[in-house]
């Protein structure tokens, strides 16, 4: 079964601090993709990848970078976070081409005080 | 650029009554549709996707047709049941960026025994 795990799944930040969301895909899929649940918004895409090596900007991706060392792993950097990066963050992973399945983790709630 | 509008919630129906979940988009590409559905403490999950205009997809008993001409990609379905309670997403890709997907808001919809 496919698998998108995420860590930490609740992390509270002190703002200023440095924080790194975690994920690793099973399902051998090229792109992985870093979103961010908030009320009123809905999903919106931070980073996403197509391989090892690649990054892309979302739509919102000020004050957020990304890393992909690996195919299995994709991970989302808050090099100073501020309070209004207070969210739900989720991962996903599709095969390719945009129009096949995306599998999400089940998030994590990063609370920045 | 391209984008998701779909009604705004909470929607909140007795069991049995019928769904309609409303979904337009924009895009000068040719779109791959989705509906994606999530329950509480999960990442969001496919409930079914579209590619074509003017084919209907369909799950669960929930369906939609990829209204070309309109634009438009409703969700319906004839008789909720409590176990629907979740919320939805209308999501769409494009052929030229087919590595992004674009989700809409999101959809909460209770439903009550």
């Amino acid at each position: 079964e496919a698998a998108v795990t995420q860590s930490p799944r609740n992390k509270v930040a002190v703002t200023g601090g440095k924080v790194t969301l975690s994920c690793n895909q099973t399902n051998n899929h090229n792109n992985m993709y870093w979103y961010r649940q908030d009320t009123g918004h809905g999903l919106r895409l931070i980073h996403y990848s197509y391989g090892a090596g690649s990054t892309e900007k979302g739509d919102i991706p000020d004050g957020y970078k990304a890393s992909r060392p690996s195919q299995e792993n994709f991970s989302l950097i808050l090099e100073l976070a501020t309070p209004s990066q207070t969210s739900v963050y989720f991962c996903a992973s599709g095969g390719g081409q945009g129009n096949t399945e995306v599998f999400f983790g089940k998030g994590t709630r990063l609370t920045v005080v | 650029g391209d984008s998701v509008t779909q009604t705004e919630g909470p929607v909140t129906l007795s069991e049995g009554t019928s769904l309609t979940v409303n979904c337009s988009y924009e895009t000068k590409q040719y779109p791959t549709l989705f509906w994606y559905v999530q329950y509480p403490g999960e990442g969001p999950q496919l409930l079914f996707k579209v590619p074509k205009a003017n084919e209907k997809g369909s799950n669960r008993g929930f369906e939609a047709t990829y209204n070309k001409e309109a634009t438009s990609f409703h969700l319906q379905k004839a008789s909720v049941q409590e176990s629907d309670s979740a919320v939805y997403y209308c999501a769409l890709s494009v052929d030229t960026n087919a590595y992004k997907v674009i989700f809409g808001k999101g959809t909460h919809l209770h439903v009550l025994p």
